[in-house]
């Protein structure tokens, strides 16, 4: 089974701080992928990567950065961390082929951030 | 971002009762998922469906996708408890790595 491992289950964190998430899947998925998840919201995608040093920007990557300096790791920053960053994040993976769009997403248990 | 509606956005029912989730969009999409999301963890993945009029079953769970590809709906019968979470649709374009999720239906089946 693909296991992808969030590090941290919960964080708090001061406004301003600067914040990172670590993300590892141990199933050689190219694709790599960072979601947040809000009440009434559904899942979010701030950014993706489909290969090592490449990253592409989601549907709201103001605020964040990524970084995927080897495949199986996935990283995701808050510069200065915000109120409105409160979330639950989840990361994902999946593979990447012919009919990409068909492959199904894996998920960690995501972290719960508090920025206070 | 192609836009996916849920409905209902909650939905309490008795065990042994049935319930129909719904999955919409004014887009097409080439391929849509399911996924169950319980609490403390992250969602996975229940079924994919592709082909337009589609239809697939994982037990008491029966999937359809929409002849126009614009739609799906997710009809669980005789619930069980053990079928309380929510659920997500999330639908792909073609050649897309992204999917666009619904905001999800929680499903609370009491005992």
């Amino acid at each position: 089974d693909v296991k992808v491992t969030q590090s941290s289950r919960y964080l708090v964190k001061r406004t301003g701080e600067k914040v990172f998430l670590e993300c590892v899947q141990d199933m050689d998925h190219e694709n790599m992928f960072w979601y947040r998840q809000d009440p009434g919201l559904g899942l979010r995608l701030i950014y993706f990567s489909y290969d090592v040093k490449m990253k592409e920007k989601g549907d709201i990557p103001e605020g964040y950065s990524v970084s995927r300096e080897k495949k199986e790791r996935f990283s995701l920053i808050l510069e200065s961390a915000s109120t409105n960053q409160t979330s639950m994040y989840l990361c994902a993976s999946s593979l990447l082929g012919s009919s990409s769009y068909n492959s199904p997403l894996h998920f960690g248990n995501g972290t719960r951030l508090t920025v206070t | 971002t192609q836009l996916l509606e849920q409905s209902p956005q909650f939905l309490s029912i008795q065990e042994g009762e049935n319930l129909t989730v719904y999955c919409n969009s004014s887009s097409v999409f080439s391929s849509l998922q399911w996924y169950r999301q319980e609490p403390g963890e992250g969602p996975v993945l229940l079924v994919t469906v592709v082909t337009g009029g589609e239809v697939k079953k994982l037990k008491r769970l029966t999937f359809q996708f929409g002849d126009a590809r614009k739609d799906s709906s997710l009809h669980i019968t005789a619930a069980q408890p053990g079928d309380t979470g929510l659920y997500l649709c999330a639908g792909a374009g073609s050649n897309d790595y992204k999917l666009s999720f619904g905001a999800g239906t929680t499903v609370t089946v009491r005992a």
